[in-house]
């Protein structure tokens, strides 16, 4: 079974550039996967922030971007502010109707 | 404004049933697919089930194959997760979500509810 890769943890200063990963373990990504991203914080339930693969959702600032960086999806947050620490999931479409989350990645801002 | 609003839930012993409910408001529920999501306690989330706008068409995550049922009442705008034979590694909180088809993402979700398989 395919499993949906990210980095359990990054750290970012505050007014940084972070590039967070979604990758396959094993395989290419590619667009054909359909990666979205969603930023939840303790307590809440996930929010919606790019889909198919680099469109932001309604609201989002445009300091979170997405792009497919070699063979994985990414989430690169410009100008990193403290309210943007919080835990980041990819989720991929399988086929077949069966959408995969990654394990997330919990932001440190400091 | 769109919401969904979750019900149901709680403390279950193992081989036990629950129902969970999510009723939906603020949108044309029966033109979405919906998605029901869970994250057990300190781990990441897990799709769960989907269903197709009409109920014509459900899918699940192996591990509930045969014992969670996804369904849907459009003219009630509302969708449950009926939980059977539960297990200690269901307990998780578990959200309901609306799939919007055209961008392929998850865009609004419940507050989520809290399911705790236990002895």
């Amino acid at each position: 079974q395919t499993v949906v890769t990210q980095e359990p943890s990054f750290s970012v200063s505050p007014g940084g550039t972070v590039t967070l990963t979604c990758g396959l373990s094993s395989g290419s990504l590619s667009t054909n996967y359909h990666p979205s991203w969603y930023q939840q914080t303790p307590g809440q339930a996930p929010r919606a922030l790019i889909y198919s693969t680099n469109i932001r959702s309604s609201g989002v600032p445009d300091r979170f971007s997405g792009s497919i960086v070699g063979s994985k999806a990414a989430l690169t947050i410009t100008g990193a502010q403290a309210d943007d620490e919080s835990d980041y999931y990819c989720v991929l479409y399988m086929g077949s109707g069966i959408w995969v989350f990654g394990g997330g990645t919990k932001l440190t801002v400091l | 404004e769109v919401q969904l609003v979750q019900s149901g839930g709680g403390l279950v012993q193992p081989g036990g049933s629950l129902r969970l409910s999510c009723a939906a408001s603020g949108f044309t529920f029966s033109t979405y697919w919906m998605t029901w999501v869970r994250q057990a306690p300190g781990t990441g989330l897990e799709w769960v089930a989907h269903i197709k706008e009409d109920g014509s068409q459900k899918i699940y995550v192996d591990s509930v194959k045969g014992r969670f049922t996804i369904s849907r009442d459009n003219a009630k705008n509302s969708m449950s997760l009926q939980m059977n034979s539960l297990r200690v590694e269901d307990t998780a909180v578990y959200y309901c979500a609306r799939w919007e088809r055209a961008g392929e993402l998850f865009d609004y979700w419940g507050q989520g509810t809290l399911v705790t398989v236990s002895s």
